[in-house]
């Protein structure tokens, strides 16, 4: 009930194009859902994050949609470009818990050929 | 503002040794929180602190530790090193009273035990 299940473990995508990495959840008692970007030797770097007040967040060429009922959240990345290859990390917390403890996915790697 | 700083970037122990590992967190943060990242685990959250008390513990061996100082820097011991001990360490420093507001990662400390 603690795991975020994260997919695909890999893409690959043409510049300019859509990506689109997927998460899923079982714990309903999470509240917070952040992405992460993590580079080669580098440690991971906050994207973006949503609530499940909202059922869609966007900040520049990031977008994450979220689906309550069905316990799945996504990360698109417009317009692709080469520079966003990296491995990128969905993760959930408790909000309304007492820790900042972080649930992370397996991460998926993303390749933008040019 | 300076970011989450790790010392030291690399290390490279032996079995059966221990080792320490520093953590400074963003001017004002109060949580410090450890992560373990290895390719076949991914990230997986060894233990926060907040105000110098361990607030949450993964589920770890006690041979790792850690503990907070009052400037909320934080330490975190591995005693009695095996060879699956080799991963990346992440420290993630988070701000104030209200848990789960964002999370920032430092770059990490490298240790290698042979």
């Amino acid at each position: 009930q603690q795991q975020v299940k994260q997919s695909p473990q890999s893409l690959i995508v043409q510049k300019g194009g859509i990506s689109i990495i997927n998460c899923a959840y079982e714990n309903t008692a999470f509240d917070y859902f952040p992405w992460y970007q993590q580079f080669p030797g580098k440690g991971p770097a906050l994207l973006i994050a949503i609530r499940p007040d909202v059922s869609e967040k966007k900040e520049g060429r990031f977008t994450i949609s979220f689906n309550k009922s069905a316990k799945q959240f996504s990360l698109h990345i417009m317009d692709s470009q080469p520079g966003d290859s990296a491995t990128y990390f969905c993760a959930a917390s408790m909000y309304g818990g007492a820790t900042n403890k972080l649930i992370f996915g397996t991460g998926t790697l993303l390749a933008v050929q040019p | 503002k300076a970011g989450v700083t790790q010392t030291p970037r690399y290390l490279i122990k032996t079995r059966g040794q221990q080792v320490t590992l520093s953590c400074s967190p963003i001017s004002g943060h109060r949580s410090v929180s450890w992560y373990q990242q290895t390719p076949g685990q991914g990230l997986q959250f060894l233990f926060e602190y907040f105000s110098e008390t361990q607030r949450n513990k993964g589920n770890f061996p006690g041979r790792f530790s850690g503990r907070q100082f009052s400037n909320s820097r934080s330490e975190m011991n591995v005693s009695t090193l095996e060879l699956g001990d080799s991963a990346l360490y992440l420290c993630a420093s988070s701000g104030g009273y209200q848990v789960n507001t964002e999370a920032f990662f430092g770059q990490g400390t490298r240790l290698t035990v042979v």
